[in-house]
């Protein structure tokens, strides 16, 4: 199986602010990355998929990178509503979330 | 709007059965694998089981094989979990979620339902 992991679990930022969340794999995924965002009660909702690509309908401030088995969400100027919890997922082998990074306000 | 209800939670004892349901609307539902993924209060997302576009193709997490079932019947746009011999660790928010591309298994998830939770006590 292949294991994610997150860091950090949590981030304090404040308006403005860019922010990075990094993802590892245990073994190489590269493209098969993508990220979600979460909001409390809500399903998830896909933001980046094959690392780097925007779903439609998401901000340009998000944005992905990495290969191999580093990964990284970078969102360019933090907006009142990405406070959140963001999730990386493998799909190279069946599907497999990271443990999550909650963002909170500074 | 491309939609999934998901439906059958509630408070269910140890050891006993329970069977969730996934209602799409608004796409063609025979054309896309399905997922279920659950979540357990206050914790991550947990991938729990797949199935193909036509039927024939199931795959799970080792947390849940031989117990959990996912089966579809595509001329109702129904998705099912048939879950048995629960234990308090399944207690969760469970969801279902959708495919990008038509046939294709492999992909992420970019349509959710809002969930049905799962209870199970004593």
């Amino acid at each position: 199986d292949i294991q994610m992991t997150q860091s950090p679990s949590t981030l304090s930022a404040s308006v403005g602010d860019r922010v990075t969340i990094t993802c590892r794999a245990s073994r190489n995924i590269s493209p098969w990355l993508a990220w979600y965002q979460q909001k409390p009660g809500k399903a998830p909702k896909l933001l980046i998929y094959k690392t780097s690509s925007l779903e439609s309908g998401v901000p340009s401030r998000f944005s992905g990178s990495g290969s191999g088995t580093e990964f990284t969400l970078t969102i360019s100027s933090l907006q009142p509503d990405d406070f959140a919890t963001y999730y990386c997922q493998q799909y190279n082998s069946y599907w497999t979330f990271g443990q999550g990074t909650k963002v909170e306000i500074k | 709007q491309v939609q999934l209800v998901e439906s059958g939670g509630g408070v269910v004892q140890p050891g006993r059965s329970l069977r969730l349901s996934c209602g799409a609307s608004t796409f063609s539902f025979s054309n896309y694998a399905m997922h279920w993924v659950r979540q357990a209060p206050g914790k991550g997302l947990e991938w729990l089981a797949v199935i193909s576009y036509d039927g024939t193709i199931q795959n799970y997490a080792e947390s849940v094989k031989g117990r959990f079932t996912i089966s579809r019947d595509n001329s109702k746009n129904s998705l099912n979990l048939q879950m048995s011999s629960l234990r308090a660790d399944d207690t969760a928010l469970y969801f279902c979620a959708r495919a990008p591309r038509t046939v294709v298994t492999q992909g992420p998830f970019n349509i959710w339902g809002q969930g049905t939770m799962v209870t199970v006590s004593s």
